[in-house]
């Protein structure tokens, strides 16, 4: 069952222009949200994350933005910069019932100088 | 900075064999992870760890694979008796909080034979 989903398993941007990675959740109790970066032959890297009781969050050059009423968020990098290529995960969490958190498939991102 | 740290990065292992996947957390995190990638797949939950007893578990972790937190600062994943498609990355994870930001290791990679 997926749960979160993320429909592009690749995205190619143009150094300086905006990233923008999408994520789909199915289930309505999710109520945390995080995205986590990963370079080859490394773990999982934390990004950003949201709570439910808010719909936009930022820190630098990313800004997660969550539509609740959609179940869909998205995490826009600007400007975006060689070094930003990786995969994305989109993650989600019950926090309040401590359920697990469940990873999407990932979006590869490439950003070309 | 902190990180959390994993042993072996690689091995190797005969089909039925047991292995021992080492981690040592972050020294001031209270909840400890593994979860795993099989190559090209989605990062997947296998299990969470608190106060010396497993928390939540996914259907994954069966009766072949066990934790243990031997000593106050390495948490290892065993599994007893390896298949095929037990070959994947493992990641171990620890957070301050339940499901908060959780922190990853870089990995052991276990190819079985």
């Amino acid at each position: 069952d997926q749960q979160v989903k993320q429909n592009s398993p690749s995205l190619s941007v143009q150094e300086g222009r905006i990233s923008i990675l999408n994520c789909d959740y199915t289930n309505s109790m999710f109520d945390y949200f995080l995205w986590y970066k990963k370079y080859p032959a490394e773990g999982p890297t934390f990004l950003i994350s949201i709570s439910s009781i808010k719909d936009k969050n930022e820190d630098g050059r990313f800004t997660v933005f969550l539509n609740k009423s959609a179940k869909h968020l998205s995490l826009h990098i600007v400007p975006s910069q060689p070094g930003d290529s990786a995969v994305y995960f989109c993650a989600a969490s019950e926090r309040t019932s401590y359920d697990k958190v469940i990873f999407g498939p990932g979006t590869s991102l490439s950003v070309i100088p | 900075e902190p990180e959390v740290t994993q042993t072996p990065s690689h091995q190797v292992t005969q089909m039925g064999q047991e292995v021992i996947l080492r981690c040592v957390p972050i020294s001031n995190h209270l909840y400890f992870y593994w979860y795993r990638q099989i190559l090209g797949q989605k990062v997947e939950f296998l299990v969470s760890f608190y106060n010396n007893e497993i928390s939540e578990k996914s259907e994954i972790f069966d009766d072949q694979f066990s934790v243990e937190r031997p000593d106050g600062s390495n948490f290892t994943l065993k599994i007893r008796s390896t298949k095929l498609e037990d070959s994947a990355m493992y990641f171990c994870a620890s957070s301050e909080a339940h499901w908060e930001e959780l922190f990853f290791g870089e990995g052991s990679r276990l190819t079985v034979l």
